[in-house]
């Protein structure tokens, strides 16, 4: 069974530290990995998505890297704001078709002016 | 704004009502998804709809009634709730044959049962 962990589970850090963010799973068979952004109340936002053949995708001040063999990857924040303040999940997928993913635990920034 | 819609956004009810909630999407998506979410949990895979049929159950309980009555539409029909079902409800969304497009959610319905 797949299972899926964040470390750590919440992070504090003044605004403008460049920070990562930690995925690790179990079972390396995984189809692609996503992170998502979530504010308290609200629903997922899809931040970034790595297939299995890729080692890391980049958006703005966010890079994702994923090192399938070892059942890792990691969210790189650069510069952070305090609009990054959220909780950031990961989510490993196994099938093609619709999308079963597993979840992790989620880490929870907080980012200070 | 998303573009995965649900209704309600805030729903309280007794439980010995009826309700539903709602979830459409016009993104062309023939994927669709229930989670539940409790408070500082990741979400729970409820039901997977593709091409409007249930492709996946989750063991959960029959007081929680799925219904895909078109491609745009998803629905879920509550009965008999129980308070440990007060929780988030998200909808998602997702192409089928693009496998490597993300999975778009809704804001949520916020459940509370009394």
């Amino acid at each position: 069974k797949q299972e899926v962990t964040q470390i750590p589970a919440a992070l504090s850090v003044p605004e403008g530290e460049n920070l990562v963010l930690n995925c690790s799973f179990t079972d390396s068979a995984i189809y692609n990995l996503q992170w998502f952004r979530q504010d308290p109340g609200k629903g997922l936002t899809s931040l970034l998505l790595i297939q299995s053949s890729q080692r890391e995708q980049t958006s703005g001040r966010l890079n994702a890297s994923l090192d399938k063999s070892s059942g890792r990857s990691t969210l790189y924040i650069a510069a952070s704001q305090p609009g990054d303040s959220a909780t950031y999940l990961c989510a490993v997928r196994r099938n093609t078709g619709f999308q079963k993913l597993v979840f992790g635990t989620g880490t929870r920034l907080l980012v200070s002016p | 704004d998303t573009e995965v819609t649900q209704t309600p956004k805030h729903l309280v009810m007794g439980m010995t009502n009826k309700k539903s909630l709602k979830c459409e999407q016009h993104m062309g998506h023939r994927a669709m998804y229930w989670y539940k979410q409790k408070a500082k949990k990741p979400p729970e895979l409820m039901f997977v709809y593709s091409y409007e049929k249930l492709s996946i159950n989750e063991s959960v309980p029959s007081r929680f009634s799925p219904e895909c009555p078109n491609s745009s539409l998803l629905n879920l029909h509550l009965h008999a709730l129980q308070p440990e079902d007060s929780a988030l409800y998200l909808c998602a969304s997702s192409h089928y044959r693009d496998s490597n497009q993300p999975q778009h959610f809704g804001d949520g319905t916020r459940l509370s049962i009394l």
